[in-house]
C-alpha cells in the first residue's frame, strides 16, 4: 500500500469556480502535512502547510482528520494560474527529512 | 540566484553509461535530500545526507546508484550502467541547519533519458 494515495484527476474547472482535493495516508505516525504544487516539467513548491485544527492562506483552505487519516485542499474562486499538479506530502516527523509525495492531482482551470 | 542548483539540467545517455549529476544546495543549508519523479507520479525519496553524512538510503537505491557529500556542500548522485528504467527527473532538495528538516526547498532538477 502506498504512504499517501490521491486521485490523480485531471480536475477541469472554470475560471471562478470552487475545486477539492483530497488524499489519505497510510502510517498513523506521520506527524507532518502539506500541499506542494508543481508546474509542469517544473520542480515541487511548497504551497502550505497542514494543521490539525485548518489553515487557510487567501483562497486556499487545508484541513487535516488525523483519525481518519485524511487531508484536503480547497481552492475558492479558481485562476487561470491555479492551473498545475497538486502534490500531497506527509512526513513522519520533523527530525526526518524523508517526505513521501502522493501521485499529485492535476487541475486545468478554463476561462 | 541562491536557490538550489542542478546541473545538467537534462542528459541523454545511452543504456550501459554511467551519468553523474551535481547538486547544490542553498548556502549553509546543511541537510541534502535526493529524490526521483517519473511521470505521472510524486518525487519518491532516495537519499538524505546531514553535512558528509548519509543518514538515510531508500531500497530504490540499487547498487548501481551512489550519492556522495564530501565536504557537506555540493552533492554528486552517480549511476552506473544506466538502465531505460532509470529515465525520470532526479531532484534535489535542501533543507536548513536550524528549523524543521521537512521544510525542504528544491532545485530544478535534472531530467534523465536512457535511450
Amino acid at each position: 500500500r502506498k504512504e499517501v494515495e490521491q486521485d490523480p484527476g485531471p480536475f477541469n474547472v472554470p475560471e471562478g469556480a470552487t475545486v477539492a482535493f483530497n488524499c489519505t495516508y497510510s502510517n498513523s505516525a506521520s506527524q507532518s502535512f502539506f500541499w506542494y504544487r508543481q508546474d509542469c516539467r517544473k520542480e515541487p513548491k511548497l504551497l502550505m502547510s497542514v494543521y490539525s485544527s485548518g489553515n487557510e492562506d487567501g483562497r486556499f483552505t487545508a484541513q487535516l482528520n488525523r483519525a481518519s487519516q485524511y487531508i484536503s485542499l480547497l481552492i475558492r474562486d479558481s485562476k487561470l494560474s491555479d492551473s498545475a499538479t497538486y502534490l500531497c506530502v506527509v512526513n513522519r516527523g520533523s527530525t526526518l527529512g524523508r517526505l513521501y509525495f502522493g501521485r499529485g492531482t492535476q487541475l486545468t482551470v478554463w476561462p | 540566484d541562491t536557490g538550489v542548483s542542478q546541473n545538467p539540467r537534462h542528459k541523454i545517455t545511452k543504456r550501459g553509461q554511467n551519468v553523474t549529476f551535481r547538486c547544490d544546495p542553498i548556502s549553509e543549508h546543511n541537510r541534502l535530500y535526493w529524490y526521483r519523479q517519473t511521470l505521472g507520479q510524486g518525487p519518491e525519496f532516495l537519499t538524505y545526507f546531514q553535512n558528509e553524512a548519509q543518514l538515510e538510503k531508500s531500497r530504490l537505491l540499487s547498487d548501481r546508484f551512489s550519492a556522495e557529500r564530501p565536504k557537506g556542500s555540493f552533492s554528486t548522485l552517480e549511476i552506473q550502467r544506466t538502465e531505460q528504467g532509470d529515465s525520470a527527473m532526479y531532484l534535489c532538495a535542501s533543507s536548513p541547519r536550524t528549523g524543521r528538516a521537512d521544510t525542504q526547498y528544491f532545485g530544478p532538477g535534472t531530467r534523465l533519458t536512457v535511450l
